[in-house]
C-alpha cells in the first residue's frame, strides 16, 4: 500500500479557497487516489477520486502531479460545512489513515 | 436513490455478549465493506463482501464477522464482546469491489454506535 502523508490540521477562512495536500510518494502507476471526508458525527462522504490527470466535479478539484506522487485536494470556496477531517487514500482505499482536519473560520 | 442505511443507529451492550448489526446498500450495489472507528484507532477496515464472498479481510480477531445476502444486504457480528468494542462501526457500498487500483467510490452509513459496558 501507497505510504500517504497528509498534515495533521489546516486553517482556512470561509470564502477563500483552499488547498489541502497530499504526498503519496511510493504510489503504483495504476492506484487512483481517493478523497473522502468525514463531518463531525457523521460517516466518510466521498469527495473525488483521479488517475492521472486533474479532475473536477461539484465538490472540489483534485490536481495531480505528474510524477504522480503528490496530490491536492482543492475547494474553490470554504464553508463552514465544508469543516471536517479530510482523507486522502491512494491505491487500497480501506485503509485511510488520519487525515487533515480542516477547520473554516467565519 | 437512497443512501446506505444501518440499522440498528445506537446499540448499548453487555460484555460477553455478542451483536448483530444489519447493512442495506445503495440500490445496484454489489458491494459493501465494515469499519470500526474508535478515537484512538481512527477508521479501520474490517472486511470486504461482494457476491456473498469475503474478499478482503482487515487485521481484527475472529470474534469479527459477516456475510452477504443474496440482494448485497450485510451484517456483521460481534461476538464474545469486550469493552475496547466500543466504537462507531460503518457500512460502506461500491457498484463494484475493490480491485487493486481502486477505481470505484465508497459510499458510507450513518454508521451503529456501539456502546459496551
Amino acid at each position: 500500500d501507497a505510504k500517504t502523508t497528509q498534515p495533521n490540521s489546516m486553517e482556512s477562512n470561509e470564502e477563500e479557497p483552499v488547498h489541502l495536500p497530499c504526498n503519496h510518494s511510493t504510489i503504483s502507476g495504476t492506484d487512483y487516489i481517493h478523497w473522502y471526508r468525514q463531518l463531525p458525527s457523521q460517516g466518510p462522504e466521498y469527495v473525488i477520486h483521479g488517475l492521472t490527470s486533474n479532475v473536477n466535479n461539484r465538490m472540489a478539484s483534485l490536481a495531480i502531479a505528474e510524477d504522480r506522487k503528490s496530490s491536492t485536494l482543492i475547494l474553490h470556496r470554504a464553508t463552514l460545512r465544508d469543516a471536517a477531517v479530510y482523507y486522502c487514500i491512494p491505491g487500497n482505499q480501506f485503509y485511510f489513515g488520519t487525515g487533515t482536519s480542516l477547520t473554516v473560520i467565519p | 436513490k437512497a443512501g446506505v442505511t444501518q440499522t440498528p443507529r445506537y446499540l448499548i451492550k453487555t460484555r460477553g455478549q455478542q451483536v448483530t448489526l444489519s447493512c442495506s446498500p445503495i440500490s445496484g450495489h454489489r458491494s459493501v465493506s465494515w469499519y470500526q472507528q474508535t478515537p484512538g484507532q481512527g477508521l479501520q477496515f474490517l472486511f470486504e463482501y461482494f457476491s456473498e464472498t469475503q474478499r478482503n479481510k482487515g487485521n481484527f480477531p475472529g470474534r469479527f464477522s459477516g456475510r452477504q445476502f443474496s440482494n448485497s444486504r450485510s451484517e456483521m457480528n460481534v461476538s464474545t464482546l469486550e469493552l475496547g468494542d466500543s466504537a462507531l462501526y460503518l457500512c460502506a457500498s461500491s457498484l463494484e469491489p475493490w480491485d487493486h487500483s481502486g477505481s470505484y467510490e465508497q459510499y458510507f452509513g450513518p454508521g451503529t454506535r456501539l456502546t459496551v459496558t
